[in-house]
């Protein structure tokens, strides 16, 4: 069966704490990325992935990092510099086809985060 | 001008109803274009992609105007489980997307 898993579902942390969240994909897509969402907001983008090893910010980048050492994972860091870290974390990936096709993204179930 | 405009709503409509919703985008270089249906506190899903000859699915017909960028999605015969909000997606760069805020829609038995 194939898709994004993201872990945990739902997640609570203190304020000053670094938290991690999971995004694994066996899609066999090369391309990943996190986005972030408020309550009657949209979708903005954290930071995004395009090869293994290699990353760029997004709109939102500061207070988060990432890594790419597989294909399959990009974990995203919220880490204590992030000022209102509470949201709904997406991850997603896609496959690069090329810069005038189709580039549709899909996304894992989400991990709500709240930060007491 | 935001990146991508849509009306929130919500649109309340009965079952049966044929609803429309539009979106403005500011990218003029943007090449591909999206529908994504969100339902509430779940990640979105692909609904379909826009093509500038307008495409349809079922009970959907997106349309695509470059010259205006402006984007639009018909829902014929509304169901209750049409309920959700629709994001307004399009291309901003080589892999990146610029979501709308969404479009709520209520169907209504």
């Amino acid at each position: 069966d194939g898709g994004i898993t993201q872990s945990p579902k739902y997640l609570f942390r203190k304020e000053g704490q670094n938290v991690t969240l999971s995004c694994e994909q066996n899609l066999n897509h090369d391309a990943m990325y996190w986005y972030r969402q408020d309550p009657g907001q949209g979708l903005r983008l954290i930071y995004y992935s395009q090869i293994v090893n290699d990353f760029q910010k997004g709109d939102i980048a500061e207070g988060y990092s990432v890594s790419r050492e597989k294909k399959e994972s990009f974990p995203l860091t919220v880490t204590s510099a992030q000022k209102n870290p509470t949201a709904f974390y997406l991850c997603a990936s896609s496959i690069i086809r090329g810069p005038d096709t189709d580039n549709e993204q899909f996304f894992g179930p989400g991990t709500r985060l709240t930060v007491l | 001008r935001k990146e991508v405009e849509q009306d929130p709503g919500p649109f309340n409509v009965p079952e049966g109803a044929t609803v429309a919703f539009n979106c403005t985008y500011s990218n003029s270089a943007s090449q591909s274009f999206f529908w994504y249906r969100q339902d509430c506190r779940k990640e979105p899903k692909l609904l379909m992609s826009v093509y500038s000859s307008g495409n349809e699915d079922g009970r959907f017909t997106a349309q695509l105007n470059r010259a205006s960028q402006y984007i639009s999605l018909l829902i014929r015969d509304s169901k209750l489980s049409d309920s959700a909000t629709y994001l307004c997606v399009v291309t901003r760069g080589y892999s990146t997307l610029t979501f709308g805020k969404g479009t709520m829609l209520l169907v209504s038995p």
